[in-house]
Parts: C-alpha cells; structure tokens; sequence
C-alpha cells in the first residue's frame, strides 16, 4: 500500500516549456487535490476532484489543466511554464464520509523551478 | 490574501518551555484540521475538530476550536525537540468542503 505517490520530486522547467505532474493513489479514494506551496504562504488549492470525469478549479487555476480518467489517477498540467509557478506542489487524496469527517493524505512533493 | 492567517510565523524555543499557536480567520468553517509538516515531505494530519468550542488533546497537544468555529489554536505543553516542524491549520468551507490551509507556523525546540 504505496499511499499517494509524485513523480518526479525534483524538476527544472525553462520559461515556455510545458510539463505533467504526476499523482496516483492505491486507497480508493474518491477525493483527489493539487496544493502548492510558496515559502511562508502555506498551501494553496490548485485544483480537486470528486471523482472519475469530475474537476473544478479551487484558489489559483490560473496556468495548470487537470483531468480525472480514473480514480487512480490525477495529473497537474502546467502547459506555457512561469517563473511564477517555481513552488513545491503537493497531491492530496482523501475518502470522504460526510461533511466533516475527511483526513488528507499527502504525497511527498514535486519541487519545481522554472527558469 | 491568505484565509486562514497563522501566528506567530516563526517560533523557536528551549525543551521544556510551552508555546500556543494560532489560526484565525474572518470566515465560519465547518471543521478545521492541524497537520505537522516535516521537511521534504507532505504535511500529516495531527486533529480534526468541529464543534465550537470543542477541545481535544493529543498527549502534550491541546486543540481548540473557537466558539464561532473562525479561528483555533495549538497548545503545546513541554516541547520536545521531536516537536520541531512547520505546522499548518486548515480550515473546511465552499460548496465542495474544500480545506484551506493558513500561513503555517515553522516551530524550532532547541536540546
């Protein structure tokens, strides 16, 4: 039972260039999440999904495309690459039952600088 | 602009002191969660709380959420250096739930 896995953990992206992050978990978990993470601002939503064939944007879309093909599976793209999008980026999963009963399993980071 | 703000930043203290931290915010959450985040990994889940006023302690970790469920605070009673770690509040609100995380604090507990 691998949990959440990234690949790769480290990257360097020249401006223009384009990339897929890759996310994949073994729990079954209907509930997928992208974070980013800038020193000192904590984590911000990129994007989450609720299951298979569904996404939505969370606080900063701007720049990154997601898709859900399975429940396995949930790639960030970064299509036209900024300096502005140098950050760790963290995938999240989670089986939520009701409202208020939801733990989020981190996988271990993307670290991305784009230069 | 950040949801949930997060104080103090930074905090680095002897073994043994005791410290609290805080998560405030203007807006109403439905639950709000504390992760520990060590370096080079993802952050772990430490709490989940989510009735107003609600407190939960976790051995030398006390938990408490505000009676309006907008903000929270960590206590930490004779830190250890094993306490050493950037933690991070998270606050559930929207339409889909989705958690919104603070600033973070980086917390240092020196031998």
């Amino acid at each position: 039972n691998a949990g959440v896995t990234q690949t790769p953990k480290f990257r360097i992206l020249k401006i223009g260039q384009s990339m897929t992050l890759q996310c994949a978990q073994d729990m079954n978990h209907n509930y997928m999440y992208w974070y980013r993470q800038d020193p000192g601002m904590g984590l911000k939503l990129i994007y989450y999904s609720v299951g298979a064939g569904i996404t939505d944007k969370g606080e900063v879309p701007n720049g990154y495309n997601v898709s859900r093909s399975t429940t396995e599976d949930f790639p960030l793209r970064l299509e036209l690459a900024a300096p502005s999008q140098t950050s760790v980026y963290f995938c999240a999963s989670s089986y939520r039952q009701g409202a208020t009963n939801e733990k989020l399993f981190f996988g271990s980071g993307t670290q991305l600088s784009v230069l | 602009t950040q949801l949930l703000e997060q104080s103090p930043q930074f905090l680095s203290i002897q073994e043994g002191e005791n410290l609290t931290v805080y998560c405030n915010s203007s807006s109403v959450f439905s639950s709000l969660q504390w992760y520990r985040q060590e370096p080079g990994e993802g952050p772990v889940l430490l709490v989940t709380v989510v009735t107003g006023g609600e407190v939960k302690k976790l051995k030398r970790l006390t938990f408490q959420f505000g009676d309006a469920r907008k903000d929270s605070s960590l206590h930490i009673t004779a830190a250890q250096p094993g306490d050493t770690g950037l933690y991070l509040c998270a606050g559930a609100r929207g339409a889909g739930n989705q958690f919104y995380f603070g600033t973070g604090t980086s917390l240092t507990v020196i031998p």
